[in-house]
């Protein structure tokens, strides 16, 4: 099953403004991860957050991870209309049987920024 | 730079038949991925590789099976296509140790009529 469910489904901003995208999942993580897609193309990857911290941040991008409520939520500040994706968080916990990792993604918050 | 490459971006079959998606990557890493991808579901796990001949399923396994017989490369098969596996299908790769950071491929649209 789905690891991740981020929220909202669709943001529609004006260029300039911030944008807050959440995820949230179900089971014990050792990482989470946030990736971008331009329409029809493969995903890409845009920051790792570990277990153990809880605020990263990556040029115009900030990521909180906060693990007893399962959630992270993923913001761009000062948004531009480049920045128009689909945005994904991934999860990996171990696989249990063969001490791989599974990643694991949700279904994505389109993102729209209107010039 | 980093590659993870699809053989095809477009493809259309015919329902029954068998279908092969390639996906090569040169940065040697030890996990690789096959995920559908489809409006409103997102992605979702078909199997995955830790190691050559390896494989494990993911959530989505019925009707396709993997093929992993170099580290470099990971094959999709629908040993039987049909219609409902029109889809997006992604391949990635990323390492067994941190950063699991994972790269995908360009992704290859398959139509099945």
């Amino acid at each position: 099953s789905q690891q991740g469910e981020e929220d909202p489904q669709a943001l529609s901003i004006q260029e300039g403004e911030n944008a807050t995208m959440n995820c949230s999942y179900k089971t014990s993580i050792n990482n989470l991860q946030w990736y971008r897609q331009n329409s029809g193309r493969g995903l890409v990857h845009l920051i790792l957050i570990r277990s153990n911290e809880r605020e990263k941040h990556s040029g115009r991008l900030r990521v909180t991870l906060d693990t007893s409520k399962k959630s992270s939520s993923l913001l761009i500040t000062a948004s531009r209309a480049a920045d128009t994706a689909s945005y994904f968080c991934a999860t990996d916990g171990s696989y249990s049987g063969a001490g791989s990792y599974q990643l694991t993604f949700g279904k994505g918050t389109k993102l729209s920024v209107i010039p | 730079d980093v590659k993870v490459t699809q053989s095809s971006r477009y493809l259309v079959k015919r329902t029954g038949e068998k279908v092969f998606l390639e996906c090569v990557q040169d940065m040697d890493h030890e996990n690789m991925f096959w995920y559908r991808q489809d409006p409103g579901l997102g992605l979702r796990l078909i199997y995955f590789s830790y190691d050559v001949k390896m494989k494990e399923k993911g959530d989505i396994p019925e009707g396709y099976s993997v093929s992993r017989e170099k580290k470099e490369r990971f094959s999709l098969i629908l040993e039987s296509a049909s219609t409902n596996q029109t889809s997006m299908y992604l391949c990635a790769s990323s390492p067994s140790r941190d950063p699991l950071e994972a790269f995908f491929g360009q992704g290859t649209r398959l139509t099945v009529v």
